[in-house]
């Protein structure tokens, strides 16, 4: 299948920095990404759908100004956390749709762990 | 209340029996997919199964669809332990245009005892 990486994995960050996560699809052009947020041992939350050279479509609740969504290439969208606070320490899984698939089948990156101290 | 609810909620079974776990929906849906997530890492598409199809294999998979009880479930035969791990089905509603949004529901947590 389709492969799609996210960087970092890890980050540690003081609260009231941003912090940026890539999410990049390796072997297709996706011109539509999604990013999720995770609670332990919970389930995906939509956050947005990012859609490469347009703004992205934030889910109802979630702060654009808060969670900076770039989609400037049809490999890479970013999301960039701004002034972290403890409370958006998650786990953020980005994936992206393969436009050439028969179906809408999403390929999941291997998230980011985000901690704000 | 969410679409896709999977029960149970957490499995717990032995190596070698086989695991059934169950997703139910509300709207009408396009397909219904299944993934799998070890603990701490990405999601894993196992299968995806057309509102027109009502059984689908795939190895030791075996998904089936009832849309007019707007349900699912998938069954891993002969489990082993290392297919610990939580599986979310995914709805892809039905609608034009661009909407590629899929929801997914709260996840069973499947663990196989060696």
């Amino acid at each position: 299948g389709a492969v799609v990486s996210q960087h970092p994995s890890r980050v540690i960050c003081k609260s009231g920095t941003s912090v940026k996560i890539e999410c990049r699809s390796l072997d297709f052009q996706a011109t539509t990404m999604f990013w999720y947020r995770q609670f332990p041992k919970k389930s995906l939350m939509l956050m947005a759908t990012s859609n490469e050279g347009s703004k992205a479509t934030y889910e109802q609740g979630v702060e654009k100004d808060k969670f900076l969504i770039n989609h400037a290439s049809l490999t890479l969208s970013t999301l960039t956390v701004t002034s972290a606070h403890p409370e958006d320490s998650s786990f953020y899984i980005c994936s992206a749709r393969d436009p050439g698939g028969s179906y809408n089948e999403q390929f999941f990156g291997p998230g980011t762990r985000l901690t704000v101290l | 209340s969410q679409q896709g609810e999977e029960d149970p909620q957490a499995l717990s079974i032995q190596e070698g029996e086989n695991a059934t776990m169950n997703c139910s929906y509300k709207t009408s849906i396009n397909n219904l997919q299944w993934y799998r997530q070890n603990s701490g890492r990405g999601l894993v598409h196992l299968i995806l199964i057309r509102s027109n199809e009502r059984e689908k294999h795939s190895g030791r998979l075996r998904v089936t669809l009832d849309t007019s009880k707007k349900s699912s479930s998938l069954l891993i035969t002969a489990s082993r332990a290392a297919d610990t791990a939580s599986y979310f089905c995914a709805t892809d509603p039905y609608s034009g245009g661009s909407n590629y949004k899929l929801t997914f529901g709260k996840g069973t947590l499947l663990t196989v005892n060696p």
